[in-house]
């Protein structure tokens, strides 16, 4: 699977929207984009994928650069209960493998 | 709520003990894999069992083992448990080996504090 990079921390504001960077620069033409988060202690909840298209659901929304080589996830408004950690995890998608996390961004919204 | 559940909770034990952790998958999921998180090594993926038969194998050391029974539940064994196993042990559950059907979802996990 295609390494990640992403910032280790964020901060944003309640109510505003949070935009999440990641980087897969070695991404190959087979693999989607996988964004989960981790509510402290809690486990990991899926959020959205997408393989090449823009992606939304009611959580949040996938940009997806042309070239595929970084994404951004964005939580249109930001709650306090939208504070995690956030992994982008780029994977094979049909192979049911294992998830392979990063250190992830935490987000912290602020009041 | 995801629709995986884990038990117990919690788990308090002594160093050399063996305790055995449950899971139990979404319904129709087909796929179980078990991750450990602790505080220095962060989320790491133990073990996958996909319809009863053993599919991917993690960092899991020898002292650890897993099956997942005919009503595709799965138990995680750990046994001459150390201080350093002490952690938050996690569940997940997919579909199976489908393109587009494979988003993992988590259970709630278990807490292992080895004192």
């Amino acid at each position: 699977d295609a390494k990640t990079t992403q910032p280790p921390s964020m901060d944003c504001a309640e109510g505003r929207a949070a935009n999440l960077p990641c980087n897969h620069s070695t991404i190959s033409g087979n693999e989607y984009v996988y964004w989960y988060r981790q509510i402290h202690s809690q486990g990991p909840q899926y959020i959205i994928h997408g393989l090449k298209n823009n992606e939304t659901n009611e959580m949040a929304s996938l940009i997806i650069t042309e070239d595929r080589k970084s994404s951004t996830l964005i939580l249109p408004h930001a709650t306090l209960r939208d504070t995690a950690v956030y992994y982008c995890i780029v994977r094979v998608d049909g192979s049911a493998r294992q998830l392979t996390f990063g250190s992830g961004t935490q987000l912290t919204v602020l009041p | 709520d995801s629709g995986v559940t884990q038990t117990p909770k919690h788990l308090i034990t002594a160093t050399g003990q063996r305790v055995t952790l449950r899971c139990s998958p979404r319904s129709g999921d087909l796929s179980v894999y078990w991750y450990q998180q602790s505080l220095d090594q962060g989320l790491q993926f133990l073990i996958q069992y996909y319809n009863g038969e053993e599919r991917a194998k993690g960092n899991i050391l020898e002292r650890f083992s897993a099956q997942q029974f005919p009503d595709l539940h799965s138990e995680l064994n750990l046994s001459s448990l150390e201080l350093g196993d002490s952690a938050l042990y996690f569940c997940a559950s997919s579909v199976g080996a489908l393109a587009g059907r494979e988003t993992q979802y988590f259970g709630p996990g278990t807490r292992l504090l080895v004192l």
